[in-house]
């Protein structure tokens, strides 16, 4: 059974940058059948798509986010990761890992960004 | 983008009754490879979101098969033919054909 979990600080002060990681296991990232993704969901609101990593190492992410995110993946210790820059208010979401279609999430970790 | 509009924004629905909620896209979400990429995504109180249902009509595993999807093109539906407490939460639809990737607001389901 494929499990995903997020990790990271709670806590980010503005303008910094955000470094979550998502560690998979029972399953591989290298696998060509699925995409992992990362989305967030501000408080109180709906889910929002952050981008995609493929095992093949390409990429993809949402306009609205693009020229701050990079999604990159580590097959050696089965994990991909999202950095976030330039942080401000409006990124404090809780941040979610999935895998493909979204059939697996991880729990989700809540980042607040504040000085 | 894509914009995935749903109705309504809440229902509050007596154990063993029916819901329906309903999900709009701005584009047909109709691949040439036939498929149509629209999914349906249920949100548990202090939960993540799960998947429910994928191309419109199938149902994911475990799922109960008292949910059930519908649609083509841009209007799609989700029904719950006799909604249980453990139904509550919300509801997300999602297209999946265009990147980026978007949901709908949500559908906030209750019970009386």
């Amino acid at each position: 059974q494929v499990q995903l979990q997020e990790s990271g600080p709670g806590l980010v002060k503005p303008s910094q940058t955000l470094s979550l990681t998502c560690t998979v296991s029972g399953g591989s990232i290298s696998s060509a059948d699925y995409y992992w993704s990362w989305l967030r969901q501000h408080p109180g609101k709906g889910l929002e798509w952050i981008g995609y990593f493929y095992y093949s190492g390409s990429t993809n992410y949402n306009p609205s986010l693009k020229s701050r995110v990079t999604i990159s993946g580590d097959t050696s210790t089965n994990q991909f990761s999202l950095k976030l820059t330039s942080l401000i208010a409006a990124d404090t979401a809780v941040y979610y890992c999935a895998r493909g279609v979204f059939d697996v999430w991880g729990q989700g970790t809540m980042v607040t960004v504040s000085s | 983008d894509i914009v995935m509009t749903q109705t309504p924004l809440s229902l509050s629905v007596t154990p063993g009754q029916p819901a329906s909620i309903s999900c709009k896209s701005s584009q047909s979400l109709l691949h040439s490879d036939g498929k149509t990429y629209l999914y349906w995504y249920l949100q548990k109180p202090g939960q993540s979101p799960q998947l429910l249902m994928y191309e419109v009509s199938s149902r994911f595993s475990g799922v109960p098969d008292r949910f059930s999807g519908s649609g083509s093109g841009t209007d799609f539906t989700l029904k719950i033919s006799r909604v249980e407490a453990e139904d509550v939460g919300v509801y997300y639809c999602m297209q999946g054909i265009h990147l980026p990737i978007t949901f709908g607001g949500g559908t906030k389901v209750e019970i009386k």
